[in-house]
């Protein structure tokens, strides 16, 4: 069975501390992994689609990275407004069945 | 990237009751899906709405709870029937947009008393 593990379940970063957040899987066969964010009351938003080991994706503050069991959302010098909860989804089935982890979420603090 | 838009953006409902969720996305789209997200939880999907045909349900959800309707490739709706308060969650349409990537609304959160 697909699994999707995220870790940590919660993280506090003081402004301009970077940090990585984790998201390791159990597929067989993926198609593609998913990182989108979230804030409170609203649906996520996407960031970022990675599809081989060794990709890389970047926008703005955040970096996406994969290897063959696990990718990373890199968060450089952080600001108050990068402050959500991240969710990571995996894409192994047919197209619009993800897997999501259960988030990190991220606080950000002046 | 698709604009998603859902009706309501939030409810309260009484026990017993049933709710129609809309999904209105401003392009033609061929997937559409529903997922829920119960508090403090992670989305599941619930169901992928085909246009013309009957929904296709994930494990542990059957058309008689959630039906779903799809009259052509902008619009869906997903109703929660006889609801209860363990119905209490966000519902988010879904789409695949031509790049690939998974688009969501801003969900409708319904609160069950």
């Amino acid at each position: 069975e697909d699994q999707v593990t995220q870790s940590p379940e919660a993280l506090r970063l003081q402004e301009g501390e970077s940090s990585s957040l984790n998201c390791s899987y159990t597929v067989s066969g993926l198609r593609g992994l998913f990182w989108y964010r979230q804030d409170p009351g609203k649906g996520p938003e996407f960031l970022f689609t990675l599809y081989s080991a060794g990709e890389e994706k970047e926008k703005e503050r955040l970096k996406a990275t994969l290897t063959k069991k696990e990718s990373f959302l890199h968060i450089t010098a952080p600001k108050p407004e990068d402050s959500a909860t991240y969710l990571c989804a995996v894409h192994a089935d047919s197209w619009g069945k993800l897997q999501f982890g259960a988030g990190t979420q991220v606080v950000v603090t002046p | 990237s698709a604009v998603i838009s859902q009706k309501p953006s939030r409810d309260i409902c009484q026990r017993g009751t049933s709710l129609t969720i809309q999904c209105q996305v401003d392009s033609q789209v061929t997937m559409m899906f529903w997922y829920r997200q119960q508090p403090g939880q992670s989305l599941t999907l619930i169901a992928t709405a085909n246009q013309g045909s009957e929904a296709t349900y994930e494990s542990g959800f059957v058309i008689d709870k959630f039906p779903i309707s799809r009259p052509n490739l902008t619009f869906s709706t997903l109703t929660v029937s006889n609801m209860s308060p363990e119905d209490s969650s966000i519902y988010l349409c879904s789409v695949v947009w031509s790049s690939g990537e998974l688009f969501f609304g801003e969900g409708s959160r319904l609160t069950v008393l």
